[in-house]
Parts: structure tokens; sequence; C-alpha cells
């Protein structure tokens, strides 16, 4: 029962192009949503949220946008830098589950310059 | 601040052998969290703990896992005996009172043989 879907494995663009990460969820109970950057070998490092009764969430080069009605959010890049290739990973969350996340599978996503 | 400590950073043991991993949240956070990550998927809730008490470990594979938290600051996590695909990277995180979103330790890398 995969709750929260990522559906591309990777993603390849240009230094100084927009990047633009994907993630669908089923679970319409969901009440926020987060983004987590993930390098090799470290741990995923929180990046930025939304709440679901808002639609848009921007800081700096990063911004996330809800869409409640197709179920489906994503994080944009602009303008992408190479330091920005990580795996980045969707995560929704139900408050009265006391905060536990549900991750999607991941997206890896390479700058080029 | 100090962030979420893991301990050790690698493992490798033949399947059957028994394995424990450490984890220190930060200073404060009451919540803490155990994630197992497998290669090419997104962290999967094994265990969350608030303070000394589990709040959910349905995911948990309760005759081989096990966790506690003990004093509800420090918390071990033990695989009696460890299988092939127990082979991931486990995650450690904590959360403080009434926020979304985590802190995540650097992981175990568990290698299973």
């Amino acid at each position: 029962d995969q709750q929260v879907k990522q559906n591309s494995p990777s993603l390849s663009v240009q230094e100084g192009r927009i990047s633009i990460l994907n993630c669908d969820y089923t679970n319409s109970m969901f009440d926020y949503f987060l983004w987590y950057k993930k390098y090799p070998a470290e741990g995923p490092t929180f990046l930025i949220s939304i709440s679901s009764i808002k639609d848009k969430n921007e800081d700096g080069r990063f911004t996330v946008f809800l869409n409640k009605s197709a179920k489906h959010l994503s994080l944009h890049i602009v303008p992408s830098q190479p330091g920005d290739s990580a795996v980045y990973f969707c995560a929704a969350s139900l408050y009265n589950q006391g905060g536990k996340l549900i991750f999607g599978q991941g997206t890896e996503l390479s700058v080029k310059p | 601040e100090a962030g979420v400590a893991q301990s050790p950073r690698y493992k490798i043991i033949e399947k059957r052998q028994s394995v424990a991993f450490w984890c220190n949240p930060i200073s404060g956070h009451a919540t803490l969290y155990w994630y197992q990550q497998i290669l090419g998927q997104g962290p999967k809730l094994l265990i969350q703990f608030q303070n000394n008490g589990v709040v959910d470990d349905s995911q948990l594979p309760k005759d081989r896992f096990s966790a506690e938290r003990l004093k509800g600051v420090d918390s071990t996590l033990k695989i009696q005996p460890a299988k092939l695909e127990d082979s991931a990277v486990y995650l450690c995180a904590s959360s403080g009172q009434g926020t979304y979103g985590y802190t995540f330790g650097s992981g175990t890398r568990l290698t299973v043989v």
C-alpha cells in the first residue's frame, strides 16, 4: 500500500534551468507535506514543507506546489545548481498519527554543469 | 545544537547473527523514530517512541526486531537473528513537541551476508 509515490526514479537537468520533482498521494487526510534532500552516506535533511490548507510555499530557490484535488505536489528548484544533486524524498503526515511521516521512493536529481 | 547521533556507521554481519544500533536524539526531543531504508526505496517507519513509551510499532517485525528507549533519551534497535533482507540503512530521527518534520541522524548501513 504505497500511499506516497514518486514515479520518476531519476531526473537530469542542466545547471541554471528549472528542476521539477513530482509526488502523488492517495490519502486525502494527509494534512502536511514535506520534502527532504539526501546526500550519499548522510541522513535526509529537511528542505521545505507545506500545509494542506495552502497551495504554494516558497523558500529562496525552492517552491512547493500542492494540488489537493489531484492529490499531487511538486517541488520546483530555480535555478538548479550542481550542489542540488541528491535524492529528494516527498513525505506526508497525518497529525492524528503523532507526526508519523510516510515517504515516497525518492527521485535522484542530477544537475549537470 | 548537536544533531542526532547514531552508531555504528557501518556493520557487516552474517545471517542469523545479531546486531544492535544506538541512537542519541537531539536534547529535549520527546519523540524518537527508527526508520528502515532499503536501497531504492523511501524510509519506512519501524517504531516511534514518545518519551520512553511506544506510540507505533505496527511495522516492526517483532519476531526478530526489538527496540527500547532508556529513560526517554537514548534508544537501541536490535535484530536477532538477522536475515539477508534486513540489509538496509537504519535511520534514527527525533522531533520536538508539536512540530512537523524531524531531524535525522546519518544512519547505520547494515549488510547481511
